[in-house]
């Protein structure tokens, strides 16, 4: 079954305008990753929480996670045309090897 | 430091005929992982694996499709007698530690876009 859930599926905003993605999941996880994948490429990692942080950072990215309501997000602030690709969130829970990613949020910021 | 390489990048099969995908994991990386990837979608375990082991191959279909690391050269997965719906991306991902705690993130390679005619 589908562990990661990204919503919005699409989100379009202004260069400038900070972008809020969400991931929802639906057992216990040992981290939660979000992946970036630009069109006709592979994915890149950005930023991995594990099931004991509440917040992270890392550049224009912050992420956080409420895994009582097993649930992430994704910002990032003061955004970029460059910014435009697909975003997924990955889970992997415990005692188990695979890494189950999401449908994604297709993120385009216009300039 | 060369990423995670596949290949070939495209490749064109007919129906009933056999693809292998190549994949070169990056330096000091032991630990292989196969995605398949349909348009507009997100990626779908097929199978990890170790040198010369699999460790985990849950997510791949029981039927025409293998995977191997063998200990020298590249993972190969393998899809014999190709049907129009094996048409998809094909993602490898390298890591560098246990994969079983999954505190190291994956590196992916540009994918192998699998096209059934």
């Amino acid at each position: 079954s589908q562990q990661g859930e990204e919503d919005p599926q699409a989100l379009s905003i202004q260069e400038g305008e900070n972008a809020t993605m969400n991931c929802s999941y639906k057992t216990s996880i040992n981290n939660l990753q979000w992946y970036r994948q630009n069109s006709g490429r592979g994915l890149v990692h950005l930023i991995l929480i594990r099931s004991n942080e509440r917040e992270k950072h890392s550049g224009r990215l912050r992420v956080t996670l409420d895994t009582s309501k097993k649930s992430s997000s994704l910002l990032i602030t003061a955004s970029r045309a460059a910014d435009t690709a697909s975003y997924f969130c990955a889970t992997v829970m415990y005692n188990n090897n695979d890494m189950r990613f999401g449908a994604g949020t297709r993120l385009t910021v216009k300039p | 430091n060369a990423g995670v390489m596949q290949n070939p990048r495209h490749l064109v099969r007919r129906r009933g005929q056999e693809a292998r995908l190549r994949c070169s994991p990056m330096k000091g990386h032991s630990h292989v992982y196969w995605y398949r990837q349909l348009p507009e979608e997100g990626l779908k375990f097929m199978v990890y694996l170790q040198k010369e082991n699999i460790i985990d191959e849950s997510g791949m279909p029981k039927e025409r499709f293998s995977a191997e690391f063998p200990k020298e050269g590249p993972s190969i997965l393998r899809i014999q007698q190709v049907v129009r719906g094996d048409s998809a991306a094909y993602f490898c991902a390298s890591s560098r530690r246990d994969g079983s705690s999954y505190n190291s993130p994956l590196h992916f390679g540009n994918g192998t876009r699998l096209t059934v005619t």
